[in-house]
């Protein structure tokens, strides 16, 4: 089954713990993002990957960091986590061949930085 | 003024009524336009698609592009409560370019 796949699913840290949300594709897509979603602000951009090796900041970069050492893995890092952080988080990829560019999301990750 | 915008709603229509769902986009060169359902506590998911300007029909969906008024639309035809969920539109100038996503309509319909 095609899929994005993040864990973990449920998160609750404390400010300055290190942590990794990690996002696998089984889908061989060159294109992987990251987003958060937060009330009244909607989805919005983190960092995005063309392909390995690649990535680009998004909208909202700050306090994240990102690696794509493989095609299938875009794990998110946050150093230094602070409650600002807290929020719903998505990885998404999708392929840059076909027709249309139709972003396959994971299930999300719920974050909560106390 | 936002690229995309989008009334968050709620929306709350009966079971089997027509629901219409709109956005406004203020860059003339957006060409892909797109419709994503989400589920509480799941991740959005691909509903319909259209490139550039006309209609496109699926099932009891239709979605449709007036790029001349920069206004998308979807209706949905014989609404059920399974239809209760967020729906994003979504934008992208070119092929291989950044998607620009609305910020969702809550839309639940009443049994």
């Amino acid at each position: 089954e095609a899929q994005v796949t993040q864990n973990p699913r449920y998160l609750i840290t404390v400010t300055g713990k290190k942590l990794t949300v990690t996002c696998s594709q089984n889908m061989n897509h060159e294109y992987m993002s990251w987003y958060r979603q937060d009330p009244g602000l909607g989805l919005r951009q983190i960092y995005y990957s063309m392909n390995v090796e690649v990535t680009d900041k998004g909208d909202v970069p700050e306090g994240y960091k990102v690696s794509r050492k493989e095609k299938r893995n875009f794990p998110l890092i946050l150093e230094s986590p602070s409650p600002n952080q807290t929020s719903l988080y998505f990885c998404a990829s999708r392929s840059d061949r076909g027709i249309f560019p139709e972003a396959f999301f994971g299930q999300g990750t719920r974050l909560t930085v106390v | 003024q936002k690229e995309v915008e989008q009334d968050p709603g709620p929306l709350s229509v009966p079971e089997g009524a027509i629901v219409s769902l709109n956005c406004t986009y203020s860059n003339s060169a957006f060409q892909y336009f797109m419709w994503y359902r989400q589920y509480s506590r799941k991740g959005p998911e691909l509903l319909m698609y259209t490139y550039s300007s006309g209609n496109k029909e699926d099932g009891r969906f239709t979605a449709q592009v007036d790029k001349s008024s920069k206004y998308i639309s979807l209706f949905i035809r014989d609404s059920q409560p399974s239809d209760s969920a967020t729906y994003l539109c979504a934008m992208s100038e070119v092929r291989d370019d950044k998607i620009i996503f609305g910020k969702g309509t809550r839309l639940h319909i009443l049994p």
